[in-house]
């Protein structure tokens, strides 16, 4: 079975600072890892993914993650935040093959809200 | 491409209604899946579709019905609604079925239950 560790509900950094969201993850075979952004009141986008190949990962907005395998971790990084970053973010593992009972859907971390300090 | 839709986008319920959230792509996409957010809980999985014809459930699927007679659409029923239920509904869908594929998430459904 899979899961994921998001530590720390809430962060709150100021603009311009660095911005690391952590996320580790357990499943028995090797993961594909997804990191969602939400804004207030909307659906789920897209910020990064990591299927296989370079385990350092660059997404939209300036974000990246890096995979690595020894720690199962696949921290969320940005060099300097920005007040549009506010928003809530979801670390997501899917298992690599198709197994059924839903093994191939998305697990979701408990997610992590993200303050800017002005 | 409209993506993911979603409707309606508010509701509200009195315990022991039934209803059906619409979910609808327009982007061929084999795969379809509903989740559920709950503070604190992150998004947990409902039911998930395949192909049209061909559902199975999540981790969190009593208390609701799916159905999947075309590609496109993938309504979720609620049969007797229940205050547990107060959520936020998302649709999502992916090409294929492997885990690598991006899922794309409707903007969602807000449920209150009374």
């Amino acid at each position: 079975a899979q899961s994921v560790t998001q530590l720390g509900s809430h962060v709150s950094v100021s603009e311009g600072a660095l911005v690391l969201l952590r996320c580790n993850y357990s499943s028995s075979v090797p993961p594909y890892l997804f990191w969602y952004v939400q804004y207030p009141n909307q659906g789920l986008q897209l910020l990064l993914k990591y299927t296989t190949g370079a385990t350092l990962v660059k997404g939209i907005n300036g974000f990246e993650a890096e995979f690595k395998k020894s720690e199962t971790s696949f921290h969320l990084t940005k060099p300097s935040a920005h007040m549009s970053d506010a928003a809530e973010y979801f670390c997501a593992v899917s298992e690599s093959m198709y197994s059924g009972g839903g093994a191939d859907g998305l697990t979701f971390g408990k997610g992590t809200h993200l303050i800017i300090q002005p | 491409n409209a993506g993911v839709t979603q409707t309606p986008k508010f509701q509200v319920l009195k315990t022991g209604q039934s209803m059906t959230l619409q979910c609808a792509q327009d982007m061929n996409h084999e795969y379809m899946s509903w989740y559920r957010q709950d503070p604190g809980m992150g998004l947990r999985l409902i039911h998930y579709s395949v192909g049209a014809g061909i559902t199975d459930q999540g981790e969190v699927p009593n208390g609701y019905n799916v159905s999947r007679s075309t590609t496109e659409d993938f309504p979720l029923r609620l049969l007797s609604a229940a205050p547990s239920q107060t959520s936020v509904y998302f649709c999502a869908s992916r090409f294929g079925h492997r885990g690598a594929e991006t899922q794309y998430f409707g903007p969602g459904t807000r449920l209150l239950v009374l």
